[in-house]
């Protein structure tokens, strides 16, 4: 079976620019969650989605960020324009239950 | 708010030796809390070590233990006699089964095991 696929892995941007990242979940998992992790932090949930809805976007910054998932399977966070304060590491997990399976996540650098 | 606490590290013990790594947590807005260790070893990708879904239980994976008691609002994870293959960053973390299980993480516990 296949596993919660991220890309990029690596990201690296000057202020201002924007940058999406994308997540594959796992076939058949209907809830997906995007987390930030600054370094030494733990996983801090910015948004989830059940199917294509969202269900808690709370701490999204939404001026600056969104997130789709238009089709219920595959999703993109966008930073549209990225600050120093935005570097971190953007895992997505996805779960069917109480059980988060997670991607390798991408390492966002913001210069 | 729903939070959790967990020991600051890094730890670091020898092989062979005890551990145990204390976790708190707060679930003002979430009855019935499912309670996780999720452990990520180095260069892989972060995985559910153990899980506990009703107070009172003890779950259990790879010689690590850990207890939900509802009273003191801990789920601390212990292990006997820790490997050397054991050093990892540990997050204790809060589920909420009636919200699409949402799931609040800890800020991690580095763990290292000298040989």
């Amino acid at each position: 079976e296949a596993g919660v696929t991220q890309s990029p892995r690596y990201a690296v941007l000057q202020e201002g620019q924007a940058v999406s990242f994308w997540c594959d979940p796992i076939s058949g998992h209907d809830t997906l969650y995007w987390y930030q992790q600054p370094r030494d932090q733990g996983p801090q949930l910015l948004v989830y989605f059940r199917d294509e809805a969202v269900i808690d976007n709370s701490q999204l910054p939404s001026d600056r960020f969104s997130a789709v998932r238009p089709k219920g399977t595959n999703s993109t966070l966008k930073i549209q324009s990225a600050k120093q304060g935005d570097t971190a590491t953007y895992l997505c997990a996805s779960s069917f239950g109480e059980r988060l399976f997670f991607g390798h996540g991408t390492k966002l650098s913001v210069l | 708010g729903d939070s959790v606490t967990q020991t600051e590290g890094p730890v670091t013990v020898s092989e062979s030796e005890s551990l145990i790594i204390n976790c708190t947590y707060s679930a003002t807005s979430i009855a019935y809390p499912n309670l996780f260790w999720y452990v990520r070893y180095p260069g892989e990708g972060l995985q559910l070590l153990l899980k506990v879904i009703t107070a009172g239980q003890k779950g259990s994976s790879r010689g690590f233990e850990a207890t939900y008691n509802k009273e003191t609002t801990s789920f601390h994870l212990q292990k006997a006699s820790v490997q050397e293959s054991d050093s990892a960053v540990y997050y204790c973390a809060l589920g909420d089964p009636t919200n699409a299980y949402k799931v609040i993480f800890g800020k991690g516990t580095h763990l290292h095991v000298l040989p």
